[in-house]
């Protein structure tokens, strides 16, 4: 496609289920940024990948939450026993530098809510 | 840690008026600073990207200057329209000699535009 690709677009998971989020970013991009954005917040970052490399997972908050690229393209942000605390929107971003120093494009977002 | 302020967070205005918004951040060692809109329930969509060396950038209605010494940004809207209705946010990406990939976002300014 032509842009981030996001899915689910939701996801509602009972307290204690494990959920899978899924971000395709756009052809040949080399950064991909995952971010989690609470109501009325900015995004807060929670990793990045450069190809298939995790540089960064500083964000992430606790290790319950684990991502992965496998081959550099398909990226994926699973949260295991989910908590309240982590209802938010999860955005993807990717960049086609390192970084971004030059533009990034952001996915639609996972709105997550955890009943 | 880079810090990120936008002011106002909240602004609600009549259609036609000429609006500023203000982004300010703390360390000045940046590569970029980037300007976003985000409509309600969707994801983030590239509005202004002000690489270091330039003090400002224009597309259409919006105009983003950038004043790198001083820590701070602002977003031009001239005559505004009720689908300027959004939440803006700017985002601050460091210097690569800083070691670090990771842009810090600010919690964004609400804009309401009633006709």
């Amino acid at each position: 496609g032509a842009g981030v690709s996001q899915s689910p677009r939701y996801k509602v998971a009972k307290r204690g289920q494990d959920v899978a989020l899924r971000c395709d970013p756009i052809s040949g991009h080399v950064s991909l940024f995952w971010y989690q954005q609470a109501l009325g917040q900015g995004p807060e970052f929670l990793t990045y990948f450069q190809n298939e490399a995790q540089l960064d997972k500083s964000g992430l908050p606790s290790d319950r939450f684990f991502a992965e690229r496998p081959e550099g393209s398909v990226s994926t942000l699973k949260i295991q026993r989910t908590q309240q605390e982590d209802s938010a929107v999860y955005l993807c971003a990717s960049s086609v530098n390192r970084g971004w120093g030059t533009e990034a494009f952001f996915g639609q977002g996972t709105r997550l809510t955890v009943v | 840690k880079q810090e990120v302020t936008q002011i106002p967070a909240a602004l609600s205005v009549p259609e036609g008026e000429n609006l500023v918004l203000n982004c300010s951040f703390t360390d000045s060692a940046i590569y970029n600073l980037q300007w976003f809109r985000q409509d309600p329930g969707k994801g983030l969509t590239s509005l202004l990207l002000i690489q270091s060396s330039q003090r400002e950038q224009t597309s259409g209605r919006l105009n983003a200057s950038l004043d790198k010494s001083s820590g701070r940004s602002t977003l031009y809207i001239a005559a505004s329209q009720p689908g300027d209705s959004a939440t803006y946010l700017c985002a601050v990406h460091p210097a690569p000699s800083g070691g670090s990939y990771i842009p810090t976002f600010g919690r964004g300014t609400s804009l309401i535009v009633h006709p």
